[in-house]
């Protein structure tokens, strides 16, 4: 069965405190992964799509990375605005239409 | 300009019963989906609906049932409502490319359904 496990559960951070969050992942051939941001009470933002194993996307201070088993988000030098929920999804071969598969997501705090 | 909206944000309602959500898609995106998000966070498929093929997630009572009456649209019915169903649904879409990738799929902001 395909899965997606992140980690930690939450994390906190002082502003400026680098760190890396995991998403490991389970499936039968992977399409896509797919990095969210979530705000309190709407819906998931697109981050970044990674589709093999070596790929690598930057935004501001946010960098995925891609291996065959798993993804980081790792972000630098954190403000208290990158103060939400990561969600990693993936895209699976067999799957239907698109379908994501999600983790259960980091819930991320910065702290000024 | 919202890309993916939903209607409404918040839905109060009593156990039995019958009531809808709808989804309107402005990207031209040719698939459309149904998430639930329960009160722990996590996302779940309920639906996917791409040029009239509707793909159901088996584990979704068949209270539930998507129409669509028309590429940018996608509402979500339920029948006789129950407790267990209070839960954010969000609606979302996404373009199908060549060898069957879908590109990134892109959220409504949620409808946060109570039953009372």
């Amino acid at each position: 069965e395909d899965q997606v496990t992140q980690s930690p559960e939450a994390l906190r951070l002082q502003e400026g405190e680098s760190s890396s969050l995991n998403c490991s992942y389970t499936v039968s051939g992977l399409r896509g992964l797919f990095w969210y941001r979530q705000d309190p009470g709407k819906g998931p933002e697109f981050l970044f799509t990674l589709y093999s194993a070596g790929e690598e996307k930057e935004k501001e201070r946010l960098k995925a990375t891609l291996t065959k088993k798993e993804s980081f988000l790792h972000i630098t030098a954190p403000k208290p605005e990158d103060s939400a929920t990561y969600l990693c999804a993936v895209q699976a071969y067999g799957g239907s239409q698109g379908n994501l598969i999600f983790g259960k997501g980091t819930k991320l705090s910065v702290k000024p | 300009d919202t890309a993916v909206s939903q209607t409404p944000k918040y839905l109060v309602t009593q156990m039995g019963n019958d009531k809808s959500i709808k989804c309107e898609q402005n990207l031209g995106h040719d698939t459309m989906y149904w998430y639930k998000q329960d009160s722990k966070k996590f996302l779940k498929i309920m639906f996917s609906y791409n040029n009239k093929e509707l793909i159901i997630n088996e584990t979704v009572p068949n209270r539930f049932s998507p129409k669509s009456p028309d590429k940018a649209h996608l509402n979500l019915h339920i029948n006789s409502l129950e407790l267990g169903d209070s839960a954010v649904y969000f609606c979302a879409s996404s373009q199908r490319r060549g060898g069957g990738v879908n590109t990134e799929a892109f959220f409504g902001q949620g409808t946060r359904l109570t039953v009372v």
